[in-house]
């Protein structure tokens, strides 16, 4: 069964931390993808890779950096949380060429304080 | 900019009847649609894909229409069950990434 695995479901983290948020997926996939999602705006993505050490900027990249150092891991880092980041995170993965179907992982819910 | 829109109030319907959902998009044509299902607390997951040249995509109790004329795609779930509530989402393509919408949420009653 395929899988796309977030390091945290939920998470607590304070104003001016750096946070990081891991995704692992074992299938493979060239492209991984982090989205934000907030009540009434759909998903937006803040980044995505589609090959190791790739990465391309999202529509909301502000604030945020990503790790791609191995194929199945995506890292996004908040560098300095913000309130504003507070939200849920969604990792997704797919295969290269085209818009191919994505696999998401189960998020993960990050509240900053 | 390209932009998905659905309906944002949720539709409520009768188990046993067809559920229908809207996605409308602007801008040009995309070349595919995406259709997701999401349940609370939890990531999406496929259910369909439909290129700009299929009318119509069927998958079991699901089927999706594509109108480049209305700009709009159709997602009927038939015989609908309790089981099928959760929230819809749609995604256009636009630039190799996934323009999505915001989802529109499904109650069906028993």
């Amino acid at each position: 069964d395929v899988k796309v695995t977030q390091s945290s479901r939920y998470l607590v983290k304070r104003t001016g931390e750096k946070v990081f948020l891991e995704c692992v997926q074992d299938m493979d996939h060239e492209n991984m993808f982090w989205y934000r999602q907030d009540p009434g705006l759909g998903l937006r993505l803040i980044y995505f890779s589609y090959d190791v050490k790739m990465k391309e900027k999202g529509d909301i990249p502000e604030g945020y950096s990503v790790s791609r150092e191995k194929k199945e891991r995506f890292s996004l880092i908040l560098e300095s949380a913000s309130t504003n980041q507070t939200s849920m995170y969604l990792c997704a993965s797919s295969t290269a060429g085209g818009v191919n179907e994505q696999f998401f992982g189960p998020g993960t819910r990050l509240t900053v304080l | 900019s390209q932009k998905i829109e659905q309906n944002s109030e949720a539709l409520n319907i009768q188990e046993g009847k067809t559920a229908t959902l809207t996605c409308n998009y602007t801008n040009y044509s995309p070349a595919y649609l995406q259709w997701y299902r999401q349940d609370p607390g939890r990531g999406p997951v496929f259910l369909l894909l439909i290129r700009e040249n299929e009318k119509e995509k069927r998958k079991e109790r699901l089927k999706v229409t594509f109108d480049t004329t209305l700009k709009q795609s159709l997602f009927h779930i038939t015989a609908s069950q309790p089981a099928d509530s959760a929230t819809y989402l749609c995604a256009r393509d636009s630039n190799y990434q996934l323009i999505w919408g915001a989802g529109t949420k499904l109650i069906i009653k028993p």
